[in-house]
């Protein structure tokens, strides 16, 4: 298994506070994401990073900050948290693109976050 | 819109037949395909992956069929286990130039009956 953890697991916060998500890799891996999981809808891409300090934004970004000051360590902030964003966020990383082609991710084991 | 559809949301199967879970796509760009498998409480497991230029990959009892031009994969697990209960997700993506942007459908949970 790809090493791989985040942190917190679960964490119960409340509307309007700012909430941190760390995701760790020990795998020197240059990509990584965050994701969050919600019924109806699978997993949908919040934002990635390509190197340290370079990141770019997925289809469900607003709302959402992160940051990569080190190669293993990814995190994403709520700056505000709202109900709406309730859900399990998962973390993963990919290693380098071969030949242009796309690289099979790896994911963390996810935090359950509930905003109240 | 969603790029990567996973039209069943549920599937039964007998324990030893063969289980098919399907997933449709719309960008003709995606060139890589993958199946993930995902149990309660843990993080997607990677399955089986297949690149644009193959039309069927093999490892083990899973198979994954790529038909492109009706943009269209399936995965095939045969025999089925009681232990291959869980939720199967299907992902397609595409290589950028600042990293591999993936699309995921909505899962397909399976069901094996002993």
């Amino acid at each position: 298994d790809a090493g791989i953890t985040q942190s917190p697991r679960h964490k119960v916060t409340e509307t309007g506070t700012p909430v941190t998500l760390r995701c760790h890799q020990t795998e020197n891996h240059r990509y990584m994401y965050w994701y969050r999981q919600d019924p109806g809808h699978g997993l949908r891409l919040i934002h990635y990073s390509y190197g340290v300090k370079d990141t770019d934004k997925g289809e469900v970004s607003d709302g959402y900050s992160v940051s990569r000051s080190k190669t293993e360590d990814f995190l994403l902030t709520l700056e505000s948290a709202t109900s709406s964003q309730t859900s399990v966020y998962f973390c993963a990383i990919s290693d380098s693109q071969r030949e242009g082609r796309s690289e099979t991710q790896y994911f963390g084991p996810g935090t359950r976050l509930l905003v109240l | 819109d969603q790029q990567v559809k996973q039209n069943s949301p549920s599937l039964s199967v007998q324990e030893g037949r063969i289980s098919i879970l399907n997933c449709d796509y719309t960008n003709s760009m995606f060139d890589y395909f993958l199946w993930y498998k995902k149990y309660p409480a843990e993080g997607p497991t990677f399955l089986i992956s297949i690149s644009s230029i193959k039309d069927k990959n093999e490892d083990g009892r899973f198979t994954v069929f790529l038909n492109k031009s009706a943009k269209h994969l399936s995965l095939h697990i045969v025999p089925s286990q009681p232990g291959d209960s869980a939720v199967y997700f299907c992902a397609a993506g595409r290589a950028l130039n600042t990293g591999n942007q993936f699309y995921f459908g909505t899962g397909t949970s399976l069901t094996v009956i002993p």
